[in-house]
Order: structure tokens, then C-alpha cells, then sequence
């Protein structure tokens, strides 16, 4: 009954470095979500997928990649990470009419 | 498209005091609106939603909201603050579409005074 996992909960990289979150739920949810917190900026979406294999872009996707190889996963990528990538992170799932969001706990991400 | 605009940036509300958050949202068509918080370095927690029917709509932790069509408006209400109200508040709109997409003001952080 874990819900949605996203692991590192933190991480704190060098500019150029590449990482991946990694975001899993155990509740056979069609659809995922990548979200952005920054201040007073709200939550923005990332990237989203409305089932295996499928991913679309979000609001502000530049500079990030994901996949979504098996149901349970979606990983974001940061191919080569910039200060303006600093951000806490959020990972969320529904299922179709669900019309609300499971969400993960968060990770914060630090690039220096 | 859809947008949500929540005008209040940051609040501050002596405990016990009344309390309500605005949200403001463009949608064409009937919206699915929700509020959720976040206690900090926490992860987002549903408060309320509203689809349909009554127009008030009662969630956890003693908050209500109205959803007023006339207005664009879902306002967050609460009649007495306590302390552990603190937090950040999120308005959001069910995106149109079959992607279940949310879409999320700006954030309204709410302080409270002893």
C-alpha cells in the first residue's frame, strides 16, 4: 500500500551532471505525471504519460527527458543539469475519471 | 486555456480568526477544481474537489469551499484557524481532455499569529 515512491527523496548535483528520478506506484495507474515546485511559481508540469510507452510534453519540458518502459515507472531525466533545474520535484498518478491526483512525496533537487 | 490565479501570494491570520483563500480559474466548460496543502517539505495533501452538484463542498481538517460559476470562482474557507493551518495552499483545474492533466495556481502561503 505504498502509493506513489520517488526516489532520491534528495540529491544535489554539479552543473553538466546527469541524473535520474525515478518515480513508481503500486496502484496499476494509467496515468503519470512530472511536476516542478519552484516559489511562487506553482506546480508546473514536466512531462506526462497516459500509459506504457506513451510520454508527452508538459508545460516546461525543455532540458528533461522521461520514459515510461513499464506501467509502474516513470523516470525523469536530467541529461545535463543547469542551476535553474534547482526545483523540488513532484511525481503524481491517476487513473481515467479519476479527476485527482495520487502524489509522491517529492524530491529536492539541488544543482550547483 | 485553462489557467487558475490564486491573487494572494501570502496571508497572515491571527489563530482563531476566520479564513478564506481565493482562487480564481478560466475553463470553459464545467471545471473539476480542488484544493490541496502542503505542510512544509511535505508532499501535497487533498483538502477538497468539486465536480458537480452542491455548490459548498465540506473537506478534511474543518475547510470548506464554494464554487461560484457566476464568478469563476472556488474560494477556501475556514471559521476558526489553528495554528497547524500553516502551510501553502494550491487551487487546481482538471485539464479538458482525456489526459487527466492538472492545472495549478500559483500558491498561496498562509501564516498564522498566535
Amino acid at each position: 500500500n505504498a502509493g506513489v515512491t520517488q526516489t532520491p527523496k534528495f540529491r544535489v548535483l554539479k552543473t553538466g551532471q546527469s541524473m535520474t528520478l525515478l518515480c513508481a506506484q503500486d496502484m496499476n495507474h494509467e496515468y503519470m505525471y512530472w511536476y516542478r515546485q519552484d516559489p511562487g511559481m506553482g506546480l508546473r508540469l514536466i512531462h506526462y504519460s497516459v500509459g506504457e510507452g506513451t510520454t508527452a510534453k508538459g508545460e516546461v519540458p525543455d532540458g528533461y527527458n522521461v520514459s515510461r518502459l513499464k506501467k509502474q515507472n516513470f523516470l525523469l531525466g536530467l541529461e545535463s543539469a543547469a542551476p535553474s533545474q534547482t526545483s523540488v520535484y513532484f511525481c503524481a498518478s491517476s487513473y481515467p475519471g479519476q479527476k485527482g491526483y495520487t502524489f509522491g512525496s517529492g524530491t529536492r533537487l539541488t544543482v550547483v | 486555456a485553462q489557467s487558475v490565479t490564486q491573487p494572494d501570494i501570502h496571508i497572515t491570520v491571527s489563530e482563531g480568526a476566520s479564513l478564506e483563500l481565493r482562487c480564481n480559474y478560466s475553463y470553459g466548460a464545467t471545471p473539476y477544481l480542488f484544493w490541496y496543502v502542503q505542510s512544509p517539505g511535505q508532499g501535497l495533501q487533498l483538502l477538497l474537489k468539486y465536480f458537480s452538484g452542491d455548490t459548498l463542498v465540506q473537506g478534511i481538517k474543518g475547510f470548506e469551499a464554494e464554487f461560484k460559476r457566476s464568478q469563476s470562482s472556488f474560494n477556501l474557507r475556514k471559521p476558526s484557524v489553528h495554528w497547524s493551518d500553516a502551510a501553502e495552499y494550491f487551487c487546481a483545474v482538471h485539464g479538458s481532455g482525456n489526459t487527466g492533466k492538472l492545472i495549478f495556481g500559483q500558491g498561496t502561503t498562509l501564516q498564522v499569529k498566535p
